[in-house]
């Protein structure tokens, strides 16, 4: 069965330094999301992609954070300028159509330092 | 503004008891509802999906309801296991471009 998948499964960085986020979603899929989770806090979302522009996005999401598909397999997300409050669990999901349900991938967790 | 909860927090049962989670959400124009499992420190993986027309859906030991106009969905869990232990997130979708998440449930099945 296909799946979303992510790189890193961990990444740790040092305050300040940029992170890129990897997925890979599945492969017939059109619409793109990111998702985040603190530690004991809720998934919240972030973000979603499609046709190579954001078509939603949360009051989370500042221009701290892009999104990007490189080419016509991966997904990024990328945190210019990290902060310790960024430190968490990182999900992508696809989905074929916006009506359809989403796929999740398994996360990269990041800390940050 | 949507709000999904679930009750319990926690809870702790012995091996082989049936168990129900709960989980409500404020605004029921929802198009599905999704139950997931979480083992610490890892991801999402779906356990079942409720289309908004639908009121169950079972899988194995697993059987999840919705009660839409209510606003409540429940996860009955037959014949619990010690593998079972997890947390339990349910999400529901609106029909816009996110899932708004629960607070889940965490689970400990004792031997």
């Amino acid at each position: 069965e296909p799946e979303v998948t992510q790189t890193p499964s961990h990444q740790v960085t040092q305050m300040g330094q940029e992170v890129i986020l990897r997925c890979v979603p599945i492969s017939n899929h059109l619409y793109f999301y990111w998702y985040r989770q603190i530690l004991g806090q809720k998934v919240e979302f972030l973000v979603s992609f499609y046709n190579n522009e954001i078509s939603e996005k949360s009051e989370i999401f500042d221009d701290q954070f892009s999104v990007e598909r490189p080419d016509g397999s991966n997904f990024t997300l990328k945190i210019r300028s990290t902060k310790l409050e960024d430190s968490a669990m990182y999900f992508c999901a696809s989905s074929p159509t916006s009506r359809e349900t989403q796929y999740f991938g398994p996360g990269t967790r990041l800390l940050v330092l | 503004k949507q709000e999904v909860t679930q009750i319990p927090a926690a809870l702790s049962v012995p091996e082989g008891e049936n168990l129900v989670l709960n989980c409500s959400f404020t605004d029921s124009a929802i198009y599905n509802l999704q139950w997931f499992r979480q083992d610490p420190g890892k991801g999402l993986t779906s356990l079942l999906l409720i289309q908004s027309s639908q009121r169950e859906q079972t899988s194995g030991r697993l059987n999840a309801s919705l009660d839409k106009s209510s606003g409540r969905s429940t996860l009955y869990i037959a014949a619990s296991q010690p593998g079972d232990s997890a947390t339990y997130l349910c999400a529901v979708w609106e029909g816009t471009y996110k899932y708004i998440f629960g607070t889940g449930t965490r689970l400990k099945v004792l031997a």
